[in-house]
């Protein structure tokens, strides 16, 4: 399976900041998500990091609002602009369509805890 | 829109019960489902999966079943120890293998009396 790193694993921001999250893959791979984990919920799709062109957003999330960055096959940023107490959550890098690739099985990184004061 | 989803927010079983977690679907064009299993403060982690030409499939201790008939999939295991204490997902992929993208039903967390 793929090793994911994501940095910083939890960081307190303050309201109306930006904060940048990375997501390092120790292997290529094809598929790069990023999910939102609110506390006490399910995982909600942010978008799907295409490398080499733009992200494709989900329903309710919009790209000034959470730029992502994919500029090659194993690494990915996600952005957390002009933040306000509800984008406290837990962000998950996943990835899938490696060299590891046997089913539709997506990897989880452990996620980035953020908390906005 | 549609949705994938749990029935019961909280399951809680004796160790050693079999503990049966329940998954409906609205999509009936899917045909990937994943169960995957979340440990407090970590990513995801991948159980078992079942493609839409399956009705069972069987892992270690654990057994996934799914009737595409009333859109219905669960989760079965086997023998419940403590360590199966968290929150389980399912999970449904919509698109092709490299394009397609991950659902995520609402989660169901198991507890596990000693």
């Amino acid at each position: 399976s793929a090793v994911i790193s994501q940095k910083p694993s939890r960081d307190i921001c303050q309201r109306g900041t930006s904060l940048t999250i990375q997501c390092q893959v120790d292997s290529q791979v094809t598929m790069m998500f990023w999910y939102r984990q609110q506390p006490g919920q399910s995982l909600t799709l942010i978008a799907t990091a295409n490398q080499g062109s733009e992200a494709t957003y989900e329903s309710g999330f919009v790209i000034d609002k959470f730029p992502i960055s994919r500029p090659n096959l194993t690494f990915s940023t996600l952005t957390v602009s002009n933040m306000s107490p509800e984008d406290s959550s837990i962000y998950l890098c996943s990835v899938g369509g490696g060299a590891f690739w046997i089913s539709g099985e997506l990897f989880f990184g452990e996620g980035s805890r953020l908390t906005v004061l | 829109g549609e949705s994938v989803g749990l029935h019961l927010p909280t399951l809680s079983v004796q160790e050693g019960d079999n503990s049966i977690i329940n998954c409906a679907y609205s999509n009936s064009a899917s045909d990937y489902f994943i169960w995957y299993k979340q440990e407090s403060g970590k990513g995801p982690q991948f159980i078992i999966d079942i493609r839409s030409n399956m009705d069972k499939r069987q892992g270690q201790r654990v057994t996934v079943l799914l009737n595409k008939t009333v859109k219905h999939l669960s989760l079965q295991i086997a023998a419940t120890q403590p360590g199966d204490s968290a929150v389980y997902f399912c999970a449904e992929f919509r698109g092709s293998s490299n394009t397609g993208k991950l659902i995520f039903g609402q989660g169901t967390t198991l507890q596990v009396k000693p």
